[in-house]
């Protein structure tokens, strides 16, 4: 099984709401990761867990919160956002080697937010 | 099933050769492919591609897309150390959907 697999595959919310986003991955990887991609622009990274704890925070609001219940999920949880905050959020896994270079990440279809 | 495939998927090259990658897909609706390359973090664009048969070119990297074949090749020539790096493909299908391809590991050897 070499896929990444991402709930919902599309999400309208209002800036009140609260929702979360899941993504989950059986490779045996211990690297997970968010992107936010915008329209015709290239992903960017916002947060990478190793090994189910946070190693990277790309300066993110607070109106997302990730969570790394197990090696195999992650979830965005969603708060207060607001309307640029609409784009494709991407999730990704890969093995974390370790060795300094990049791992190869598989990436999830992405779920498509919309911020009314 | 929508699919996109890259090959290889790695390659161990030395400086001054040319290489070429590949991606091939199979979607609904296809509106564009991308090219990305991807070090250390998050992927940096390189080349977005819709019409059949136009190359893209930008210094010693170019880029051509053939709908017919559902494909597309990335060629890179006189490849330098920095080349190194995971070349990734993506497909925009749908209304607003997308699909990564596994990526191509490139490796130049001085």
């Amino acid at each position: 099984d070499t896929e990444v697999t991402q709930t919902p595959k599309h999400l309208v919310m209002g800036m009140t709401n609260k929702k979360s986003l899941k993504c989950e991955q059986h490779m045996g990887h211990r690297a997970m990761y968010w992107y936010k991609q915008k329209a015709k622009k290239p992903p960017e990274l916002m947060f990478v867990y190793s090994y189910e704890k946070l190693s990277i925070n790309e300066s993110v609001p607070s109106r997302f919160s990730p969570e790394c219940p197990n090696s195999s999920l992650l979830n965005l949880h969603l708060h207060a956002l607001q309307p640029e905050d609409s784009a494709l959020y991407l999730c990704a896994s890969s093995q974390e080697r370790g060795t300094g270079q990049a791992d190869t990440q598989y990436f999830g279809p992405g779920t498509r937010l919309t911020v009314l | 099933e929508d699919k996109v495939v890259q090959s290889p998927l790695s390659l161990v090259v030395h400086e001054g050769d040319t290489v070429t990658l590949n991606c091939s897909y199979e979607v609904t609706n296809f509106r564009s492919l991308l090219w990305y390359k991807q070090e250390k973090k998050a992927p940096t664009f390189l080349f977005m591609l819709t019409s059949s048969g136009i190359e893209k070119k930008s210094g010693r990297l170019s880029s051509i897309l053939d709908k017919k074949e559902l494909s597309s090749i990335l060629n890179i020539t006189a490849t330098q150390t920095g080349d190194s790096a995971i070349y990734l493909c993506a497909v925009e299908y749908n209304n607003n959907d997308m699909r990564f391809g596994a990526g191509t590991r490139l490796t130049v050897k001085p």
